[in-house]
């Protein structure tokens, strides 16, 4: 099994609409969430983290983790085209001197106008 | 702006071949990670180092080694290339510190060993 399992899609959706993006984790040690949002022939980016249960909220962007089921989200309110990209979930491990990330295989969004 | 250089965006190589992936950052981060991306495998991490001559095997090291000489540079390299060995490698680089510390990607060498 994998540490984080997440739906390759693709995702095609239009433009406006809610988009929920989910990942399952088997990885109790994880300490803290990521996503990471990569556009075609680009390396990933870091949109959003968080580290305990709950919501966090960045403008449009909602990450939501819930460590009793091992689930992680992140929605997207009213999507746009330029939202069409790889999101990849990851867990992440504190090891002291470095920190380790586990990424699931990431999902295609496609938003379309 | 945290910069990370992957040295090539195309790279193509033959069996066999021993290969040099290069990657620099401009931010005086302590650790350094190799990762390759296939499809339907998403991100898996090859090695990482958390200091100058420190390196540390990550899920899939086999077929490959590093080398971290000075921190600001970490390679990659394909004792023996195979075609199996044919990705995109994404290096990152992120400071020690907190455990929410953000990685910082390169844009990626897409290598074909033919």
């Amino acid at each position: 099994q994998k540490e984080v399992e997440q739906d390759p899609g693709p995702l095609s959706v239009p433009e406006g609409a809610i988009v929920s993006l989910n990942c399952t984790y088997s990885n109790s040690a994880f300490q803290y969430f990521m996503w990471y949002r990569q556009y075609s022939r680009k390396g990933p980016e870091l949109l959003m983290y968080t580290y305990s249960s709950g919501n966090k909220e960045d403008g449009r962007f909602t990450a939501q983790v819930d460590k009793s089921s091992k689930y992680i989200s992140l929605f997207i309110r009213d999507s746009q085209p330029s939202d069409s990209a790889t999101y990849l979930c990851a867990g992440g491990v504190y090891g002291g001197a470095t920190n380790k990330l586990i990424f699931g295989t990431g999902t295609l969004l496609a938003v379309q106008p | 702006d945290v910069k990370v250089t992957q040295s090539s965006r195309y790279l193509v190589k033959r069996t066999g071949e021993k290969v040099f992936l290069e990657c620099v950052q401009d931010m005086d981060h302590e650790n350094m990670f190799w990762y390759r991306q296939d499809p339907g495998l998403g991100l898996r991490l090859i090695y990482f180092s958390y200091d100058v001559k420190m390196k540390e095997k990550g899920d899939i090291p086999e077929g490959y080694s590093v080398s971290r000489e000075k921190k600001e540079r970490f390679s990659l390299i394909l004792e023996s290339a195979s075609t199996n060995q044919t990705s995109m490698y994404l290096c990152a680089s992120s400071p020690q510190g907190t455990p929410n510390t953000e990685a910082f990607f390169g844009q990626g060498t897409r290598l074909t060993v033919v």
